[in-house]
């Protein structure tokens, strides 16, 4: 069974620092992975996707299989990015999405 | 990108009713929607696949009969708690599966408080 894990519930950094959220999946396959965001009183929403290979508000995901990790990260921190943050991942075709237990980022002004 | 609308976006119920969730792809058609229960400050937990016109798919662990899922259309599915209790309060969430354009996509609705008293 797939299995996202993600080790921070909380990620205070302040505002300009570098961010990084961290995320490891387990699935022996070739897994898809995402990382989806919550504003506050909002719906999730996708945020990237890694066989994108984008970059979008700034952050950017690489998937590494050696250490079964999707981390995010974004070099300057800026307020906005305050939210909650989910990893997940799907075993490919069929779009059913595991997700990790999410990290709430705090960006400190 | 696209919508989906979920109603209503909070509800109280008594204890013993059955309520329905609605689970709306507004602008797509979706062949497959999911619906997930998150607990406070926990993670979204999926509960079943609802394939339009056919059974749903449910998740180990959920009980069928307890939460009746229909999906009568491209752009429609439904989610019945029956016989509601106090420990199925929860916030349930729906998202569309949107294939066309958007390489199978997953869009959210903004999810369903139930408060069951």
């Amino acid at each position: 069974a797939q299995r996202v894990t993600q080790p921070e519930k909380l990620l205070s950094v302040f505002k300009g620092a570098p961010v990084e959220l961290k995320c490891n999946y387990s699935y022996s396959g070739s897994p898809e992975l995402f990382w989806y965001v919550q504003y506050s009183r909002q719906r999730l929403q996708l945020l990237l996707r890694h066989i994108s290979r984008e970059s979008i508000k700034g952050f950017t995901a690489d998937l590494n299989k050696g250490e079964t990790s999707f981390h995010l990260k974004k070099p300057f921190a800026q307020e906005e990015d305050s939210a909650m943050y989910y990893c997940a991942s799907n075993s490919g075709g069929y779009q059913k999405v595991t997700f990790g237990t999410g990290t709430k980022l705090q960006v400190i002004p | 990108g696209a919508v989906v609308s979920q109603h209503p976006s909070r509800v109280i119920c008594k204890s013993g009713t059955s309520v329905k969730i609605e689970c709306r792809s507004l602008d797509f058609q979706a062949t497959t929607m999911f619906w997930y229960r998150q607990f406070p400050k926990q993670s979204l937990m999926l509960m079943a696949t609802s394939n339009e016109g056919s059974k749903a798919t449910y998740e180990q662990g959920v009980e069928k009969d307890k939460f009746l899922i229909n999906h009568a259309s491209l752009t429609l599915s439904t989610l019945t708690v029956t016989s509601a209790h106090p420990e199925d309060s929860s916030f349930y969430i729906c998202s569309a599966l949107a294939v066309e354009g958007a390489d199978g996509e997953l869009f959210f609705g903004e999810g369903s408080r139930l408060t069951v008293l």
